[in-house]
């Protein structure tokens, strides 16, 4: 298996505060990704980055922020949680960012109460 | 953009039998085209990809068809086992100038009964 680890596993916190999601690989792999996983919309692409501070917006991007200032690590910042950002969160990996395989994190499950 | 609508959303198979799911997509530069399955309690793994220069590919029980111009793929699984059993997604890739482009089907779960 590839060498990812989401920290942490499982989360509950309440509205309004502010979540960070951690993301660490050991793979050296340049691009990054963070999706959430919701029953009846599969996969959606938050945020990714494609070198240590160089980041871009995916499709469900807002109320979301991201930082990579190694190439190791990438974080997932809910500044201010809200129910509706309950849901399951993959972390994934690739090594240039094109038609290939992406390696996946086993998830974080965030339910904000 | 690019929409990818899968189907069936719940699959029932008896053991031994075979099991096809279906994947539609909307944009024709679309040119990669990858399946994953999902473990309960896991990430996504890559079992099979498909590229549009090809029509069908295949890796033991495992096979994806691809019609370019219905703009359909389909992954078909021969001889399904009780381990087959979990939710499958399918995606298609598009490179444009502004970012390459990855859209995942809503996902299939399949259960193989004994």
């Amino acid at each position: 298996d590839a060498g990812i680890t989401q920290s942490p596993r499982h989360k509950v916190t309440e509205t309004g505060t502010p979540v960070t999601l951690r993301c660490h690989q050991t793979e050296n792999h340049r691009y990054m990704y963070w999706y959430r996983q919701d029953p009846g919309h599969g996969l959606r692409l938050i945020h990714y980055s494609y070198g240590v501070k160089d980041t871009d917006k995916g499709e469900v991007s807002d109320g979301y922020s991201v930082s990579r200032s190694k190439t190791e690590d990438f974080l997932l910042t809910l500044e201010s949680a809200t129910s509706s950002q309950t849901s399951v969160y993959f972390c994934a990996i690739s090594e240039s960012g094109g038609d290939e395989k992406l390696f996946f994190g086993s998830g974080t499950q965030l339910s904000v109460l | 953009g690019e929409n990818v609508e899968q189907h069936p959303s719940t699959l029932s198979v008896q053991e031994g039998d075979s099991a096809v799911i279906k994947c539609t997509y909307s944009d024709s530069a679309s040119n990669y085209f990858p399946w994953y399955k999902q473990e309960l309690g896991k990430g996504p793994q890559l079992i099979i990809d498909i590229r549009s220069n090809v029509g069908e590919k295949k890796d033991q029980r495992i096979a994806v068809t691809l019609n370019k111009t219905a703009k359909h793929f389909s992954l078909h699984i021969t001889e399904t086992q009780p381990e087959d059993s979990a939710v499958y997604f399918c995606a298609s890739f598009i490179l444009t100038g502004g970012g390459n482009k990855l859209t995942f089907g809503t996902g299939t779960q399949l259960k193989v009964e004994l």
